[in-house]
Parts: structure tokens; sequence; C-alpha cells
């Protein structure tokens, strides 16, 4: 089967620019995450989202993050403006109820 | 507040011999244990898991260990092979939340030949 799939791979803003990344899962899973993993760190979920509904999005930075899952399949993160410590990969993944979470590659983002 | 660590940043064993990852928990609530191995520019990919109501699970060379009452788990790897040189995470979650893994900090093994 076809893994997640995360567009781009790397990407190079300025701070206060605006960025946005995009995740097409795994055909058939329901469930769709977007992790922040900043270097050094592990991954930290920001949102997750059941079909096209936001089951939990507690540690997403509302006032510059969003995101959105039309029509349940693929999803979008954006971030505006950006700031320098958004600098991380943001990793989606993607599973099927009680099964563990398949993860793209990430996208890495750098903010100067 | 860090519910999940592993304390060792870096591990390097000589091949064929044992690697051990260790990770600590503090939140009771956690049902599930999971390991994710990364390879350099790409994402975690599922090692092993536990569930709460086992203390030990095995699959080929990797044997998950879990203390409960320790709230400690451990990742053996026997024999250590060089390709299996990256960053190993633990993770956990609570039935009641499925899916909002809590990852460690990341354990970066080195199996030198």
């Amino acid at each position: 089967e076809a893994g997640v799939a995360q567009s781009p791979r790397y990407k190079i803003i300025e701070k206060r620019q605006s960025v946005a990344f995009w995740c097409n899962p795994i055909s058939g899973h329901a469930t769709l995450y977007w992790y922040q993993q900043i270097l050094g760190q592990g991954p930290k979920l920001l949102i997750q989202f059941q079909n096209n509904g936001v089951v939990d999005d507690s540690q997403l930075p509302k006032d510059r993050f969003s995101a959105e899952r039309l029509k349940g399949v693929d999803s979008t993160l954006k971030i505006q403006p950006a700031k320098l410590e958004d600098s991380a990969v943001y990793l989606c993944a993607s599973s099927q109820e009680a099964s563990p979470l398949h993860f793209g590659n990430g996208t890495r983002l750098t903010v100067t | 507040d860090q519910q999940v660590k592993q304390n060792s940043p870096s591990l390097s064993v000589q091949e064929g011999r044992i690697s051990i990852l260790n990770c600590d928990y503090t939140n009771s609530m956690f049902d599930y244990f999971l390991w994710y191995k990364k390879y350099p520019a790409e994402g975690p990919t599922f090692l092993i898991s536990i569930s709460s109501i086992k203390d030990k699970n095995e699959d080929g060379r990797f044997t998950v260990f879990l203390n409960k009452s320790a709230k400690h788990l451990s990742l053996h790897i026997v024999p250590s092979q060089p390709g299996d040189s990256a960053v190993y995470f633990c993770a956990a979650y609570g039935s009641s939340n499925t899916g909002k893994l809590i990852f460690g900090q990341g354990t970066t093994l080195q199996v030198k030949p």
C-alpha cells in the first residue's frame, strides 16, 4: 500500500511569512494527525482529525496555526505568520481504528 | 510536563551484542506503549508495542518489557545489527484518547560493525 504522502519536503521562509503543508493519508485511514518535531525532541501532536472533524487541537497555537481536512481525505496545515520557533519537522500520520500510526517523511521548515 | 522520558540521548553498542533502550513515564492512565524507529530524513516507523496488561512482548530480535509498578519500559534488541542504527522513540497513550501519542525525546542508537 502507498504510504502517507507529504509535500513539500523542505521549506525555508522568513519570519512573519506564511507557509502551508499538504498531506495525503493512506487510503481508507479515517484518522489523520499533524505532529511537530523540534530538533532534539519527540514529536508533539498539534491536531487530530477523525474523517473531516477535529478530535483534538488542544496543542495547536490557534493564533497562527490552522488546519483543515476537506472531504475527510487530504489535509493542509498552515502557519501565518511564522515565527523563528516554528522551525521544525512537521509530520503527518494516519491510522485505522486501534492500529499504530503510519507517518509520512515530514516537511522540514526553517524560519529565518 | 514531560510525561514520557528517555533519559539517555544516545547509546553505542557493538554489532552482535544486546542493545537496551529505556523509557520512563509518569501518567498511570497510559494503557499502551509503543516503540518507533526513525532514520534520518524519514518519518518514524512503528516497531513494537505492548499493552499495560502484559509485561513482555517479543517480535523477532525485538522485545519490549513493561514494569508498571516502576512506570518503566525497555526495548531489547538482540543481536544488534548496523542497520538498527537510528533514533528510537518511546510513545504512550491512554485508551480514553486513542491516537494521542505522547512521545519521549528519543535515543540515538549506533551499532558499530
